[in-house]
């Protein structure tokens, strides 16, 4: 069975720093991994997709990696600013073609 | 232009109510999910149709019934609500299956059962 997990579960840092949020998989089978960003009482924006075949992808200061072989993905935020602040929740896409998701990091970034 | 809709924003009842919530999509997708989002923030998929058909049930209650009238809708019928039904229900949609799915959200509908 599928799970997915993620370190750290919150994380508070000064606007300017450049993070890395992380994700886990236990089974290597899988389709692609998403990130999506949560606001507070919001739906989920899609961040990033990575096919299984892929090694990383980037978008403006957003950079998601996957190493699928050892389970693992991490999302790197260059330069975080208060309005980074939301909650990111990685998923993958399982072989059965199910969404499933792990369990999110709150980020805070205070000016 | 939204691309994934949902109605109600928000829904308060009672215990023993019937309730629908609806959802629309205008991305030309084939593929369309209901998630469940608990008091922990977890979520969780719960259906999912594909052109109008039933491809995945995760063990939901039957009292939780999906209705798809066309691909670019996907309603959620829950019958006899229970307190534990409380929670935020997402609608999603994707274009395709596997490596290429990507999905799509919409803004959530908060139910609270009283």
């Amino acid at each position: 069975k599928q799970e997915v997990t993620q370190i750290p579960a919150a994380l508070s840092v000064p606007e300017g720093e450049n993070l890395v949020l992380n994700c886990s998989f236990t089974d290597s089978a899988i389709y692609n991994l998403q990130w999506f960003r949560q606001d507070p009482g919001k739906g989920l924006t899609s961040l990033l997709l990575i096919q299984s075949s892929q090694r990383e992808q980037t978008s403006g200061r957003l950079n998601a990696s996957l190493d699928k072989s050892s389970g693992r993905s991490t999302l790197y935020i260059a330069a975080s600013q208060p309005g980074d602040s939301a909650t990111y929740l990685c998923a993958v896409v399982d072989n059965t073609d199910k969404l499933i998701f792990g369990t999110g990091t709150r980020l805070q970034v205070f000016p | 232009d939204t691309a994934v809709s949902q109605t109600p924003k928000y829904l308060v009842t009672q215990m023993g109510n019937d309730k629908s919530i609806k959802c629309e999509q205008n991305l030309g997708h084939d593929t369309m999910y209901w998630y469940k989002q608990d008091s922990k923030k977890f979520l969780k998929i719960m259906f999912s149709y594909n052109n109008k058909e039933l491809i995945i049930n995760e063990t939901v209650p039957n009292r939780f019934s999906p209705k798809s009238p066309d691909k670019a809708h996907l309603n959620l019928h829950i019958n006899s609500l229970e307190l534990g039904d409380s929670a935020v229900y997402f609608c999603a949609s994707s274009h395709t299956s596997g490596a290429y799915n990507e999905q799509f959200f919409g803004p959530g509908t908060r139910l609270t059962v009283l």
